[in-house]
């Protein structure tokens, strides 16, 4: 069964500092990994998806690369604001045995200082 | 406005009341899928429907029946809810299957805080 870990579960910055928030999975047969950002008490925003057959993506100031052979994925915040201050949480997507099914981490709580 | 909705979202019940939990999504996706949240375990799926009239079992599928008649609703059905079904839950859909070698983002509703007594 894929087992998805998150390390750290809890990180502290410094406004302005790059953040780093780590994923890894047991199960490397998977379809697609996405990151997500979870304010307290509301729903998941979805920030970046990553397939299977690609490395990393990007969009603004967040990138997540993927590296399926040793079962990681690790989400980089640049520039740190205040307002990431969310937790995030990431999501393997399929394996062979069951494309639709998806597991989560347990999730990174982030809160950025001013 | 894309979007998935939910309702109720928050509803306190009592043990053994029937209670169904709507989520419909106006994508045309053919992939929708119920989570639930739980303190300190996390985000665990418990069903999910690749089409209409498909659907499997997730991780915790025990006390929970679901049904898909129409590719826009996925009704999360408890029967006989119990006191370790109060949670959070999350309705979720994607383009599915013609996209599996693609795309294939998630996009989750508002949740529905359950209660049972």
């Amino acid at each position: 069964k894929q087992e998805v870990t998150q390390i750290p579960a809890a990180l502290s910055v410094p406004e302005g500092e790059n953040l780093v928030l780590n994923c890894s999975f047991t199960d490397s047969a998977i379809y697609n990994l996405q990151w997500f950002r979870q304010d307290p008490g509301k729903g998941l925003t979805s920030l970046l998806l990553i397939q299977s057959s690609q490395r990393e993506q990007t969009s603004g100031r967040l990138n997540a690369s993927l590296d399926k052979s040793s079962g990681r994925s690790t989400l980089y915040i640049a520039a740190s604001q205040p307002g990431d201050s969310a937790t995030y949480l990431c999501a393997v997507g399929g394996t062979t045995d069951s494309w639709g099914k998806f597991q989560f981490g347990a999730g990174t709580q982030v809160v950025v200082t001013p | 406005e894309a979007q998935v909705t939910q309702n109720p979202r928050y509803l306190i019940t009592v043990t053994g009341k029937k209670l169904t939990v709507t989520c419909s999504q106006n994508m045309n996706h053919e992939y929708m899928s119920w989570y639930r949240q739980d303190p300190g375990l996390g985000l665990r799926q418990i069903y999910y429907s690749m089409n209409v009239e498909v659907t499997d079992k997730g991780d915790v599928p025990e006390g929970y029946k679901v049904s898909r008649k129409e590719k826009r609703n996925f009704p999360l059905i408890l029967e006989s809810p119990s006191p370790n079904q109060t949670s959070l839950y999350f309705c979720a859909s994607s383009l599915g299957a013609l996209a599996r070698f693609s795309y294939n983002e998630q996009f989750f509703g508002p949740g529905t805080r359950l209660t049972v007594l």
